[in-house]
């Protein structure tokens, strides 16, 4: 069965430091997603991606956040200047058609900021 | 306003019983969804209700809606030790899926 594939599995990064989490999602979808979860915490909406555009994006995806689908199979996510407050697990999920149906989501990225 | 919000957040029972869990949201929704996540992993969907529904079955899930009260309900009926994991209710609005905090479900054998 098809499935969302994320990398790394763990990115641990110092402060400041860019960061580029990767995903593969499901290869006939249109449209992606990036969530996160801090610890303990809910599943956050990041953005929404669509056309090769952002579709929706969060009060949490400021500027230090962006996205590219750089080629037909990837869809990345980048922190520019990593914050304490960034660490958490982030997730990419892809769906056939906008976001009020079913999204599939991948294994996540934990992202460690020190 | 909170979107999506289970009850209890917390069930602990044994290998066999049933485990009911339930959602509440605040705005109108044309579906509603249920995900479980084990710990530290991704998000799995498992079951999708439109509005127009009021039950549906997969497998051992029976999920509930009532549009009237805002609320939906999960059952895991015979469960098992493999069930133990956190159940997320999520409703979409625009583009996004908006999640509740979940009931993280303990099942003991």
């Amino acid at each position: 069965e098809p499935e969302v594939t994320q990398t790394p599995s763990h990115q641990v990064t110092q402060m400041g430091q860019e960061v580029i989490l990767r995903c593969v999602p499901i290869s006939n979808h249109l449209y992606f997603y990036w969530y996160r979860q801090i610890l303990g915490q809910k599943v956050e909406f990041l953005v929404s991606f669509y056309n090769n555009e952002i579709s929706e994006k969060s009060e949490i995806f400021d500027d230090q956040f962006s996205v590219e689908r750089p080629d037909g199979s990837n869809f990345t996510l980048k922190i520019r200047s990593t914050k304490l407050e960034d660490s958490a697990m982030y997730f990419c999920a892809s769906s056939e058609v906008p976001g009020t149906d079913t999204q599939y989501f991948g294994p996540g990225t934990r992202l460690t900021v020190l | 306003s909170q979107q999506g919000e289970e009850d209890p957040q917390a069930l602990s029972i044994q290998e066999g019983e049933n485990a009911t869990m339930n959602c509440s949201y605040k705005t109108s929704i044309n579906n509603l969804q249920w995900y479980r996540q084990n710990s530290g992993r991704g998000l799995v969907h498992l079951i999708l209700i439109r509005s127009n529904e009021r039950e549906k079955h997969s497998g051992r899930l029976r999920v509930t809606l009532d549009t009237s009260k805002k609320s939906s309900s999960l059952l895991i009926t015979a469960s098992r030790a493999a069930d133990t994991a956190s159940y997320f209710c999520a409703t979409p609005a625009g583009n996004k899926l908006t999640f509740g905090g979940g009931t993280r479900v303990l099942v003991k054998p």
